[in-house]
Order: structure tokens, then C-alpha cells, then sequence
């Protein structure tokens, strides 16, 4: 089926410093796009979605931005804090729900 | 409750065992799925219900028998694994089908010996 790839497998930043985590996509008809963060022994944690119809959208530290023209996603964490220290997978899925694909995954290490 | 329970957290089993994990929820969520871990990867997407009925089977091998009793319970049947099939196993569950948010447990940690 389509994949969905992460460029960069770790990532280790300072805290108080801000992360962005990139993802590339093929399936251009996804309309959802979503991240996810897994702690370790835990199961995936819902972050942020974005819709296809959408350039940009922020939560409480976090800010999503997609480019359809090159397929691109990014998670931007504003002021990395130790507690971000985690996996993070972008996912997509479409409206009906009939596909979910996670991508490839990046390790955050947040160094205090 | 915004909780999806797993159990057993850890589960050793022979190639010639037949076990179960369990999944539940109680937030009335009408889709459940299970997901195959390996370590350092991605889930993969196993097995979807929607309203108690098998909707989407990713070409699972048939040692691997799911079951959903009702709208709060999935069942994932193992009989005659391979060590390959170890992996943390997932169970999440969402609204509908088509919400994209989906809530996860923390997942069955399975060694096939």
C-alpha cells in the first residue's frame, strides 16, 4: 500500500529549544493527517491532526504544517521540554477510514 | 474513562500454544483495531472492527484470529505462532471507523519461544 516515510530516524535537541520532526507522504488522496508520540512502554498518544484542506494548525506547543505540493508534514514542539522525549510516527488516513498507515518514526531526545 | 485496557502486559508462549489478549474500552467507541509492533518500527495495521463486524483484515495469517463480543471487547485468538510474531501487540480503539483519531492501550509485550 502507499507509505508514509519519516526523513530523519533521530533527532536529539536541547531543552528549551524548539524541534521539528519531518515527514514525507505518497498517498496525495489522504485527508487526514495525524501524530502520534509513543513513550516507551506505551502505546501511541494522539498529538495533532491536520486536514488535507489545510496549510497549518497549531495546539498548546505544537504546530502541524503540511505542503501537498511536495507531500510534505512537519511537527514543530515549541520550547522542548524533557517529558518530549518520546517517538513520534505521522500517520495518514482517508475519510472513510478504509486505510491508516503509520510512517517510519523519529526518536527525540531532549538533553537537559 | 478515556482508557484502553490491555491484558496480560506480557505474554511467553510455545509454537504449539494456543492464547489470547484482550482489549477493552469503555467510551463507547464503535471501532476497535489491533496493531503488530516490531521493535523500533512502526504499527501495522492488523485487523479493524466496526460495530462488533470485521471490516478490515490486512491479509493476517489465519494463526492470528480476532474477536470482537461486543461493543467494548476484542479478543485477539494466537494458536500455533512463529517466533517472528513477537512483538508488542496494540489494541486502539476510535468514535466511528472514519475518525482519524484513534485512543491505544499499552499494548501486549509477546515472545513466541
Amino acid at each position: 500500500g502507499e507509505s508514509v516515510g519519516l526523513h530523519l530516524p533521530t533527532l536529539s535537541v536541547q531543552e528549551g529549544d524548539n524541534s521539528i520532526i519531518n515527514c514525507a507522504y505518497s498517498n496525495s488522496a489522504s485527508d487526514y493527517f495525524i501524530w502520534y508520540k509513543q513513550e516507551s512502554g506505551k502505546g501511541p498518544q494522539f498529538i495533532i491532526d491536520i486536514r488535507s484542506n489545510m496549510d497549518k494548525r497549531q495546539g498548546q506547543r505544537v504546530t502541524v504544517l503540511l505542503n501537498k505540493t511536495v507531500k510534505h508534514l512537519s511537527l514543530q514542539i515549541a520550547a522542548t521540554q524533557p517529558g518530549d522525549s518520546a517517538v513520534y510516527f505521522c500517520a495518514e488516513t482517508t475519510n472513510t477510514g478504509n486505510q491508516f498507515y503509520f510512517g517510519t518514526g523519529t526518536s527525540l531526545t531532549v538533553i537537559p | 474513562d478515556t482508557e484502553v485496557t490491555q491484558t496480560p502486559k506480557h505474554l511467553v508462549m510455545g509454537m504449539t500454544n494456543k492464547k489470547s489478549l484482550k482489549c477493552e474500552q469503555h467510551m463507547g467507541h464503535r471501532a476497535m483495531y489491533w496493531y503488530k509492533q516490531k521493535a523500533k518500527k512502526p504499527p501495522e495495521l492488523m485487523f479493524v472492527y466496526s460495530y462488533e463486524k470485521l471490516s478490515i483484515n490486512e491479509s493476517v495469517p489465519s494463526r492470528f484470529s480476532p474477536e470482537c463480543p461486543n461493543s467494548s471487547l476484542l479478543n485477539l485468538h494466537l494458536h500455533a505462532l512463529q517466533p517472528e510474531d513477537s512483538a508488542l501487540y496494540l489494541c486502539a480503539s476510535s468514535p466511528v471507523q472514519s475518525s482519524y483519531e484513534q485512543y491505544f492501550g499499552p499494548g501486549t509485550r509477546l515472545t513466541v519461544t
